[in-house]
This record gives structure tokens, C-alpha cells and sequence, in this order.
């Protein structure tokens, strides 16, 4: 049981690059959440899926678009890179769509430099 | 819109005594859960302890408790005993069910030998 993976853990892109981060969870949840870290701002969310075949934009969604791929997978695809998105992304899922006693489990991050 | 706030960007502790994060948070839901988690140099986020707004009990967890306020929307973290192995980012957070979580801005403890 890996629980809550991500790929790439590093990333370096030149502004106007393109990139998909990849998620994947293998404990049946149906929820799931991209956040990015920056320092000072906490986690904020940049879009999630409450179930499969739904997403919905979270606080910062701008430059960002993402993909349930199916229950297990959600992706996160910057189009065209720019140095305001370097940052800290975080990958979380959650068991119930909406029972919030379950604290979200998180993959490892991906920290992504764009310069 | 609720929002969590995390007064305290740094905080500092000797090994083997207390400390108390704060965290505080506004909302008008009546049902909510309030979360602390824990990230260390790896990055990975820990889950410490969760607090049901309905419980009027405050939640342990071996060496860590809280102490909710719900009246004045508080939700501190008490850390007894520190350890060097407790020295990370903490951050608290909140949700109502929506589907959404909310996190604070963090505390970074430093835990000194």
C-alpha cells in the first residue's frame, strides 16, 4: 500500500514550458486535491475532485488545469510555465466525498523551479 | 468565508519542556472539523491529532493535546515533553464538510538541545 504517490519529486522548466504532474492514490479514495506551498502562505488549493468525473477550482486555479483520469489518478498540467509557479505541490486524497472527519493523506511533493 | 490563522510564524522550545501553538479560525457552520499536521524537513505532511467541533472533549494524542475554545473559535496545539524529533512545520486546519480544507500559514518549532 504506497498510499498517496507523486511524480516527478523534482522539476526545473524554462517560463512557457509545459509539464503534467502525475497522482496517483491506491487506497479507493474518492476525493483528491492539488495544493501549492509557498513560503509564508500556507497550503493553498488549486483545484480538486470531490469524485470521480468531477473537478472543481480551488483558491489559485489560474495557469492550472487537471485531469481525474479515473478514480485512482489526478493530474495537474501547467500550459505554459511562468515564474510565479515555482513553488512546493502537494497531491492529497480523502476516503468520503463528504464526510469530513478524515484528515487528508499527502503524497511527498513535487518542488518545481521555472525559470 | 472561514479562514485560519496562524499567529505565530516561529516558535522555539527546549528539549524535554511545553509548548503551545495557536491557531485560530473564523466560521458560522455549528459542525466542523479542526485538523493539526505536521511536516518535517522530508516534507511529508502528519497528521498529529483531529478535534470534532461537536466534542466538548478535547483530543490527546500521547505527548500532543489541544485546547478548543469553541466559543472563541481557538484550536491550540500543547506539545509536552519536546523532542527533538517534533522540531517541523505545523499547521492547522479546518473543514466543514464542503469538500474543501482550509490550512493556516504555519508555525515553524524549532526544538533546542
Amino acid at each position: 500500500n504506497a498510499g498517496v504517490t507523486q511524480t516527478p519529486k523534482f522539476q526545473v522548466l524554462k517560463t512557457g514550458q509545459s509539464m503534467t504532474l502525475q497522482c496517483a492514490q491506491d487506497m479507493n479514495h474518492n476525493s483528491m486535491y492539488w495544493y501549492r506551498q509557498d513560503p509564508g502562505m500556507g497550503l493553498r488549493l488549486i483545484y480538486y475532485s470531490a469524485s470521480e468525473g468531477t473537478t472543481d477550482k480551488g483558491e489559485v486555479p489560474n495557469g492550472y488545469n487537471v485531469s481525474r483520469l479515473n478514480k485512482r489518478e489526478f493530474s495537474l498540467r501547467l500550459e505554459s510555465a511562468a515564474p510565479s509557479q515555482t513553488s512546493v505541490y502537494f497531491c492529497a486524497s480523502t476516503p468520503y466525498s463528504a464526510n469530513p472527519y478524515y484528515e487528508q493523506y499527502f503524497g511527498p511533493g513535487t518542488r518545481l523551479t521555472v525559470t | 468565508a472561514q479562514t485560519v490563522t496562524q499567529s505565530q510564524p516561529e516558535m522555539s522550545v527546549q528539549e524535554a519542556e511545553t509548548v503551545t501553538l495557536s491557531c485560530t479560525y473564523d466560521t458560522s457552520e455549528s459542525d466542523y472539523y479542526l485538523f493539526w499536521y505536521k511536516q518535517p524537513p522530508s516534507r511529508q505532511m502528519i497528521l498529529v491529532i483531529r478535534q470534532e467541533a461537536y466534542k466538548q472533549q478535547n483530543a490527546t494524542e500521547n505527548r500532543f493535546s489541544v485546547n478548543f475554545q469553541k466559543a472563541a473559535k481557538s484550536f491550540s496545539l500543547k506539545i509536552s515533553d519536546s523532542q527533538l524529533g517534533d522540531a517541523a512545520m505545523y499547521f492547522c486546519a479546518y473543514t466543514s464538510g464542503t469538500y474543501k480544507y482550509i490550512f493556516g500559514t504555519g508555525t515553524r518549532l524549532k526544538v533546542l538541545a
